[in-house]
Order: C-alpha cells, then structure tokens, then sequence
C-alpha cells in the first residue's frame, strides 16, 4: 500500500525555526515534494528531492533519507506569512507521474 | 502568462444537476490531472490524462468523468452530483508524461452539493 506520515498541526514562535517531518511508505519512489498550500489557495512548489541530503533554498531546506523513507522540511526566521499547510507528496515510480499526498501539516506562526 | 485556469471557483448545486468544472492550460503540457482535497484526507486523484484522448482513472474516480479531446483542456463532469462530491476541486498539469516536474495547480473550485 502507499502511506505518508505527516504531523496534523504545529505551532511556532516568529522569527524561530522549526521542521516538519514526513515518513513514506510507497511501491515505489521517484522522489519526493514538499509544497505550501494557504488556506482555500492551490499549493505552491517548494523543493523536489530525488538523492540523499539536504538542498538549501533561502529560509526553506528539505532533507531526504530514502533508506529510511524520511524527510524533513526546515523553515527557519519564520515570519507570520509562513503560517500555512505544508504538503508532502511522493511521486512512485510507473511513468504516469503518480503524486501520492500526505494529509498536510498545519503550520500556526504566532508573534 | 503560464497558467492552469479553472472554472467556476465557486459552484452550490444541488443533487442529481449535472455540472461542469473546466480546466484549461496555455503551456502545451502533455499531462493533466483532478484532486479533489477533504480535511484530513490530503489531496486524492481522481482522474488523469497523459495526452491528448488519453485518460486513466485515479484513485477516486467514482462519479467522475472526464474527457480530453484538445491538449489545452480538461474538464471534469459530474453526472449527478451527490453531497459527498463536496469537495475543494484542483487541476494540475506537468509539461511531460513520466517526468519529475513539479504539477501547476489551478486555483482551485470549491464545491458543494446540497
């Protein structure tokens, strides 16, 4: 079966950083999105990763381990505008670009 | 500007009405998709298409069609509506069937079905 893990809800302080983890278990992988969604809007594209390691993009770095089916986005000097869900998604292989989606996280940002 | 439109973005309808939601992109993608997103339930898809009179069901197809007869659009049809198509609506596109780009979403139909 596919399964994605994703914590319901979190809260942070501004201007503090947190991470948000993801687990997956999929017939498959052809890599692995990270997107933010605000509410009643589309989700927006954040980082892709497809090999081992952390990739860096300003404030917002995602880390992947596929031995350990785990990934993490970092969002660091929050600001009030990142409070949002943030998506994982796994793309399984199979050539038809199958997105499988975790339920979101719900990012609350408070001053 | 590139873009994946849909329409309308916000429908009330009531049971049995068949209806409608267009989806068009201007980038010439190959690959086109529906999700339908539930609280708690994350984004589901229910139909694709990897080109032009080609089309697959996802994973929640049931009470769904959809056709693609020209590569710039994809609408999706609901027969008859029922209230548990309540939903938040999203097309999405990729440029190419079977790579690794990101989806370009739409803004999204919110729908409810009395």
């Amino acid at each position: 079966g596919q399964n994605i893990d994703q914590p319901t809800e979190m809260t942070a302080t501004e201007g503090a950083i947190v991470q948000i983890n993801c687990t997956y278990q999929t017939s498959g992988f052809n890599g692995l999105f990270w997107y933010q969604q605000h509410a009643g809007e589309a989700p927006t594209f954040l980082s892709y990763n497809v090999l081992d390691g952390l990739e860096e993009k300003g404030r917002f770095s995602s880390f992947l381990s596929r031995s350990k089916g785990y990934s993490y986005l970092l969002l660091k000097e929050l600001q009030m505008k990142d409070s949002a869900s943030y998506l994982c998604a796994v793309l399984v292989a199979g050539g038809y670009n199958k997105l499988i989606f975790g339920a979101g996280t719900r990012l609350a940002v408070h001053p | 500007e590139a873009q994946v439109t849909q329409n309308p973005r916000y429908l009330i309808t009531v049971t049995g009405k068949k209806l409608t939601v267009t989806c068009s992109q201007n980038m010439n993608h190959e690959y086109m998709s529906w999700y339908r997103q539930d609280p708690g339930l994350g984004l589901r898809q229910i139909y694709y298409s990897m080109n032009v009179e080609v089309t697959d069901k996802g994973d929640v197809p049931e009470g769904y069609k959809v056709s693609r007869k020209e590569k710039r659009n994809f609408p999706l049809i609901l027969e008859s509506p029922s209230p548990n198509q309540t939903s938040l609506y999203f097309c999405a596109s990729i440029p190419l069937a079977g790579g690794t780009d990101t989806q370009y979403f739409g803004p999204g139909t919110r729908l409810t079905v009395l």
